[in-house]
């Protein structure tokens, strides 16, 4: 059973550009969610999605960015017209949403983001 | 200006030996909660988990202790490897079954010297 992917792995933008960034969650997980994490410091919640619908968008900045998850392919997380401020390692995590079971969240390799 | 990165609480032990990260949590209203490895570029690895109506839960070679009381977690790790060391960081969330968050903690650099 492979676990959550994410490409690109690395991705170098210039100021003003556009990133895009994808997530396929583990098989049989229904549940996304995306976090950022800045050098030496921890995981930062940004968003919560389901097939189709974002069910928690209060850790996303209100501007420039966006996320979906398509009843069909990846998650994307999109950041519209970076800044500096963006670099950053994104990771996202999938969860089963077993009934009865602890909703734990398995975490991908994550994208390193550079703004240059 | 320059950026000034935040420095993680680091923990050095010699490998064999048992070690102790804590953890303190914000929230009282947090009911699950998760400690999680994260190597050098990589995402966090899924270590252990606890429910709040427990307050010891043991795994291979790790155990996590739970005081409500204080808001406090521990992992500790037995017979710590080389390849134990990481940043280790605990992860609390607010309703154990539903769909939501994990607030993380700032995180705790363990290294194991040889």
């Amino acid at each position: 059973n492979a676990g959550v992917m994410q490409n690109p792995r690395h991705l170098v933008r210039r100021r003003g550009q556009e990133a895009r960034l994808r997530c396929s969650p583990m098989k049989g997980h229904s549940h996304v969610y995306w976090y950022r994490q800045l050098p030496e410091e921890g995981l930062k919640f940004m968003v919560y999605l389901q097939k189709e619908n974002i069910i928690d968008e209060s850790g996303m900045p209100k501007e420039r960015f966006s996320a979906e998850f398509p009843k069909e392919g990846p998650s994307i997380l999109r950041i519209q017209q970076v800044v500096r401020g963006d670099s950053a390692a994104y990771f996202c995590a999938s969860s089963p949403r077993l009934a009865g079971g602890p909703d734990t969240q398995y975490f991908g390799p994550g994208t390193r983001l550079t703004v240059l | 200006g320059e950026s000034v990165g935040l420095h993680l609480p680091t923990l050095s032990v010699q490998e064999g030996d048992n070690s102790i990260i804590n953890c303190a949590y914000s929230n009282s209203a947090s009911d699950y909660f998760i400690w999680y490895k994260q190597e050098s570029g990589k995402g966090p690895q899924f270590i252990i988990d606890i429910r709040s109506n427990m307050d010891k839960r043991q795994g291979q070679r790790v155990t996590v202790l739970l005081n409500k009381t204080v808001k406090h977690l521990s992992l500790q790790i037995a017979a710590t490897q080389p390849g134990d060391s990481a940043v280790y960081f605990c992860a609390e969330k607010v309703g154990e079954t539903s769909g939501s968050r994990l607030t993380f903690g700032e995180g705790t650099q363990l290294t194991v010297n040889p």
